[in-house]
């Protein structure tokens, strides 16, 4: 089972900051938050990953809460081809649990 | 670069054909996994490989389903014989090192429709 609850869709406008929640209250110390996001008719594609640092590349920003029970996504400046559907995934960095386990994420439509 | 390929993009097939599907990561990724997308489902990983050895086959239907990855690049996913709830995007994705946190790239998948 999914360790993350996301919610099942979304909308924003063209050009402005999308922001997609996520909870993983259940994390563990040594668990990693990925993200994965899957255009449609596409393999999924790597986003970001963090521990408990807020990151950012050239993508997106992840910022994870102190208690690391949550985190956001953040797409700054969301264009028609972000719209697709998000993962946010919980796994340890290495090990047999290090599998790639995906719920059923969040479909994000940017609208015109 | 080139990533991962996959073949066919899209196949039809009638109940209790077997079918084949055929992956090629990319170049100098050593781990290889097969997934199993089912409609408005995330993926779920059937298989995977480090080089030419399966190191997780848990969730593989072994009744019906067998895959290879001879000499450690390409592998091929078998369905045999394939039923009408085989339909679905069978993913490929690799990975660069022999650990399960790197990052994985995923091919455009198959999609199989069995009637």
């Amino acid at each position: 089972d999914a360790k993350t609850t996301q919610p099942p869709s979304m909308d924003c406008a063209e050009g402005r900051a999308a922001n997609l929640p996520c909870n993983h209250s259940t994390i563990s110390g040594n668990e990693y938050v990925y993200w994965y996001r899957q255009i449609h008719s596409q393999g999924p594609q790597y986003i970001i990953h963090g521990l408990k640092n807020n990151e950012t590349n050239e993508m997106a920003s992840l910022i994870i809460t102190e208690d690391r029970k949550s985190s956001t996504l953040i797409l700054p400046h969301a264009t028609l081809r972000d719209t697709a559907v998000y993962y946010c995934i919980v796994r340890p960095h290495t090990g047999a649990n290090s599998k790639l386990t995906f719920g059923k994420g969040i479909t994000l439509s940017v609208r015109p | 670069e080139a990533g991962v390929v996959q073949s066919p993009r899209y196949k039809i097939i009638e109940k209790k054909q077997p079918v084949a599907f055929w992956c090629n990561p990319i170049s100098g990724h050593n781990t290889l996994y097969w997934y199993l997308q089912n409609l408005g489902q995330g993926p779920e990983l059937l298989i995977r490989y480090e080089n030419e050895e399966a190191v997780d086959d848990s969730q593989l239907p072994k009744d019906r389903f067998s895959a290879e990855r001879l000499k450690g690049v390409d592998s091929t996913l078998k369905i045999q014989p394939a039923e009408l709830g085989d339909s679905a995007v069978y993913l490929c994705a690799s990975s660069e090192g022999q650990g399960l946190g790197e990052t994985q790239y995923f091919g455009p998948g198959t999609r199989l429709l069995v009637l």
